[in-house]
């Protein structure tokens, strides 16, 4: 895949909302979605990822949908906390391809 | 288990001048990738190499270049350095079961260029 949009660039939350992060993509042969966070100043790390076979997946506070008809895919943190602050990146690929990331989206988790 | 490795953490260098930037894979993972991650404009993809083969490359000039080595560490050669190249640049690596999937980075290598 060669395009990945993400939306929004910046989010700001009250600490104990939830906080939704939308990518598109442009790829249909697109099959593998992760999803990577990277706090300030240190290295991209994977939280989460999904795969084309599967809707939806869940893993404690976050939770990652997919519908690939309309090709996007979304992250969801529930009950934000101010460590989850940081600069959450989509990503995408398929067929054992490189991984394209989105630009980014700076979660701010305010007390 | 160590994770991937970058060196050095930081350059200077001025423009025109030539840079060598060093990647140590974790153990058992074949595939290494090079990503620039310059501000506000995400990870732009560069260069992915594994078994010792260029396996793909991004959108990115002739003289950015790298290579890996039957230790599977790898190496990104930039010359003739240019303003814009002042970024920070990511090594990931991945297993050979997880081919372009699962990459985790290194911390990176944040080179300025002057």
């Amino acid at each position: 895949g060669e395009n990945v949009e993400q939306h929004p660039s910046t989010l700001s939350v009250q600490e104990g909302d939830s906080a939704v992060i939308k990518c598109t993509y442009s790829d249909s042969a697109s099959n593998y979605f992760p999803w990577y966070k990277q706090e300030l100043g240190k290295r991209p790390q994977l939280i989460i990822d999904i795969r084309s076979n599967v809707g939806e997946k869940k893993d404690q506070r976050i939770a990652v949908t997919l519908n690939k008809t309309a090709k996007h895919f979304s992250l969801h943190i529930t009950e934000t906390q101010p460590e989850d602050s940081a600069v959450y990146f989509c990503a995408e690929t398929g067929g054992g391809n490189k991984l394209t990331f989105g630009t980014g989206t700076q979660l701010k988790v305010e007390l | 288990e160590a994770g991937v490795t970058q060196s050095p953490t930081h350059l200077i260098k001025t423009r025109g001048q030539q840079v060598t930037l060093r990647c140590s894979p974790i153990s058992g993972h074949t595939s290494v990738y090079w990503y620039q991650q310059a501000l506000g404009l995400g990870l732009q993809f560069l260069l992915w190499y594994d078994e010792g083969e260029e396996r793909n490359r991004g959108n990115f000039p002739p003289r950015f270049s790298g290579r890996q080595f039957p230790n599977y560490s790898s190496e990104l050669n930039v010359n003739a350095l240019e303003l814009e190249d002042s970024a920070l640049y990511l090594c990931a690596s991945s297993h050979r079961q997880f081919l372009g999937e699962k990459l985790f980075f290194g911390s990176g290598t944040q080179l300025s260029v002057l």
